[in-house]
């Protein structure tokens, strides 16, 4: 089955900074990968998501990045702010996610 | 668009009891929902595949008869946790697509606390 490894497990940056999270999957036949962002005690939201047939897709401050040759996608937050502090998880086809990223920003 | 109902949104139950636990799409139709378990601070782990008119996928490791899923409209699909051990205890959430391959629209979870 799929396997899906995420890094890093937890991300501090400074407000106004980027942070960057990846994701990495096992199965080349998966077409579907979207992130999630999960606030304490609330349920996972979809923030932005990707198809295989796209390498980049932006969102106003948030961008994700496939690459299908080396299995690997990424998520970009510009302009980081406080309430992008949250856990964000990676899932490839949807069903199969990362163990997750607590992203802290620094004020 | 796209709302998940999950309840309830916390239960506390005595070992040796069952609890059940109700997910439902409100707007739209759903032929799969998936069912997870989560720890505090870890990842969602996907406990099974419900289907609407059939018996549910179990994922690698997870007792069928420990978790009974039930399918039995396009709009419903419930968690029975049967004889509940304090180990049982745990963030149970639930989700489902309005297509395959889309996004995952997540209930609010249930919080499970076995005494």
């Amino acid at each position: 089955g799929e396997n899906v490894e995420q890094h890093p497990s937890t991300l501090s940056v400074q407000e106004g900074d980027s942070a960057v999270i990846k994701c990495t999957y096992s199965d080349s036949a998966s077409n579907y990968f979207p992130w999630y962002k999960q606030e304490l005690g609330k349920r996972p939201q979809l923030i932005i998501d990707i198809r295989s047939n796209v390498g980049e897709k932006k969102d106003q401050r948030i961008a994700v990045t496939l690459n299908k040759t080396a299995k690997h996608f990424s998520l970009h937050i510009t302009e980081t702010q406080p309430e992008d502090s949250a856990v964000y998880f990676c899932a490839a086809e949807g069903l199969t996610f990362g163990k997750g990223t607590h992203l802290i920003i620094q004020p | 668009g796209a709302v998940v109902s999950q309840h309830p949104s916390w239960v506390i139950c005595k070992s040796g009891t069952s609890v059940k636990i109700e997910c439902r799409s409100l707007d739209f139709q759903a032929t799969t929902m998936f069912w997870y378990r989560q720890f505090p601070k870890q990842s969602l782990m996907l406990m099974a595949t419900s289907n609407e008119g059939s018996k549910a996928t179990y994922e690698q490791g997870v007792e069928k008869d420990k978790f009974l899923i039930n399918h039995a409209s396009l709009t419903l699909s419930t968690l029975t946790v049967t004889s509940a051990h304090p180990e049982d205890s745990s963030f149970y959430i639930c989700s489902a697509q309005t297509v395959s391959y889309s996004p995952l629209h997540f209930g609010n979870g249930t919080r499970l606390t076995v005494t």
